[in-house]
């Protein structure tokens, strides 16, 4: 299993510019969701899915959208790039059965926006 | 609502050092409980589990026991070693399948020669 893998591993972008982050798992999980982390905020949900065509909102979801149209496939589009979005991207996924699974990341996104 | 605290960073210890990293945690009911490791420029990877009281989680050299009564899952290791510089994050799963896993801020650790 390659498990999650994310491309690219870095991008940068200037302002105003679009761009989708790739995120892709081969173990049949439901459960996929996107992490932010930026220095001294630790981790931050921007969108999850609980199985194709089910996506939802996390804590920090503004500039972000998703889709869900395979199992596999979660990708996270920028429509306009700000500053503001400069992070390192996480991808993640899990089963959902019983609540208490391991949840497994990608290698991240290193972003950054002029 | 699920949350966990972690103790403030960053540590900076020599090498074969004694280890404690402590975590506390608020749930509901009793939930697995989770130690992530952060290598630098990596993801997230799993470090050691313990799925219910008085449980003990160990990888690796690093140990974690499930206090019930104290709420807490304090990441423990003997003798540290330069390789395992990373950050460190407690975790807390939903206990519901579409919840989402409740995470401490991280503890930076940083292990000199």
């Amino acid at each position: 299993n390659a498990g999650v893998t994310q491309t690219p591993k870095f991008q940068v972008l200037k302002t105003g510019q679009s761009m989708t982050l790739q995120c892709a798992q081969d173990m049949n999980h439901e459960y996929m969701s996107w992490y932010r982390q930026d220095p001294g905020m630790g981790l931050r949900l921007i969108h999850y899915s609980v199985g194709a065509g089910i996506t939802d909102q996390g804590e920090v979801p503004n500039g972000y959208n998703v889709s869900r149209s395979t199992t596999e496939d979660f990708p996270l589009r920028l429509l306009s790039a700000a500053p503001s979005q400069t992070s390192v991207y996480f991808c993640a996924s899990r089963h959902t059965s019983g609540g208490n699974n391991e949840q497994f990341f990608g290698p991240g996104t290193r972003l950054t926006v002029l | 609502g699920n949350s966990v605290t972690q103790m403030e960073g960053p540590v900076t210890l020599s090498e074969e050092a004694f280890l404690t990293i402590n975590c506390t945690y608020t749930a509901t009911g009793y939930p697995s409980l989770f130690w992530y490791v952060q290598y630098p420029g990596e993801g997230l990877q799993l470090l050691l589990k313990a799925t219910k009281a008085d449980d003990k989680g160990s990888n690796k050299g690093f140990e974690a026991t499930y206090r019930k009564e104290t709420t807490s899952f304090h990441l423990e290791k003997g003798s540290v070693q330069v390789s395992d510089s990373a950050v460190y994050f407690c975790a807390l799963p939903p206990g519901t399948s579409y919840g989402k896993l409740t995470f401490g801020q991280g503890t930076i650790l940083t292990v000199h020669p």
